[in-house]
């Protein structure tokens, strides 16, 4: 069935360092896939995305990477910072009533060491 | 910037008591979610609204139900709480059904 994973629940980094966040997707269909962080007592917040015609994608600090051939997902951190620490998610888009829906994966809680 | 807000950050229920939880958005979106999110389980969807009056079910929506009379504000309705609807309640809401969504800072429901 559809399921978002992570193959990590929890990571711990040193300040600096850069941080990997990876993310299994089972539809291989899908054409979209968002990262979100989500700090403690708040919702998601939309980090980067990534549509399926690309293998990879920056931000500001972030590179989100998308290998198609073994749907897999990955979000890196450069220089991972103490305000970087939250939980981070994906989503992907699937197919869904004609048009898609998202569908997120249960997250990694990224924690920074100073 | 785009802002959802919830109604209330923390909620405390009775087991039976009806429940509101409110959600507005001011950027015109035509579509809004409601999602609960539990440890382990990730974000599940309960319903979505792609217009006004408009709803439809997501994967868990035994146990609710939602009303949408105008475009900023999406209500959940839990008809007779149960202490397996304890959990953190967020909103969203979209410009298009598939594309990025913005979050609220959620409701966190406890039913005793």
């Amino acid at each position: 069935g559809e399921s978002v994973g992570l193959h990590l629940p929890t990571l711990s980094v040193q300040e600096g360092d850069n941080s990997i966040i990876n993310c299994a997707y089972s539809n291989s269909a899908s054409d979209y896939f968002i990262w979100y962080k989500q700090e403690s007592g708040k919702g998601p917040q939309f980090i980067i995305d990534i549509r399926s015609n690309m293998d990879k994608r920056q931000g500001q600090r972030v590179t989100v990477l998308l290998n198609k051939t073994v749907k897999h997902l990955s979000l890196q951190i450069a220089a991972t910072q103490p305000g970087d620490s939250a939980v981070y998610f994906c989503a992907e888009r699937v197919f869904y009533n004609q048009g898609g829906k998202l569908i997120f994966g249960q997250g990694t809680e990224l924690s920074v060491k100073p | 910037d785009v802002k959802v807000t919830q109604s209330s950050r923390y909620l405390v229920k009775r087991t039976g008591e009806k429940v509101f939880l409110e959600c507005v958005q001011d950027m015109d979106h035509e579509n809004m979610f409601w999602y609960r999110q539990d440890p382990g389980l990730g974000l599940r969807l309960i319903y979505f609204s792609y217009d006004v009056k408009m709803k439809e079910k997501g994967d868990i929506p035994e146990g609710y139900s939602v009303s949408r009379e105008k475009k900023e504000r999406f209500s959940l309705i839990l008809e007779s709480a149960s202490t397996n609807q304890t959990s953190m309640y967020l909103c969203a809401s979209s410009p298009t059904f598939e594309g990025e969504q913005y979050f609220g800072p959620g409701t966190r429901l406890t039913v005793t």
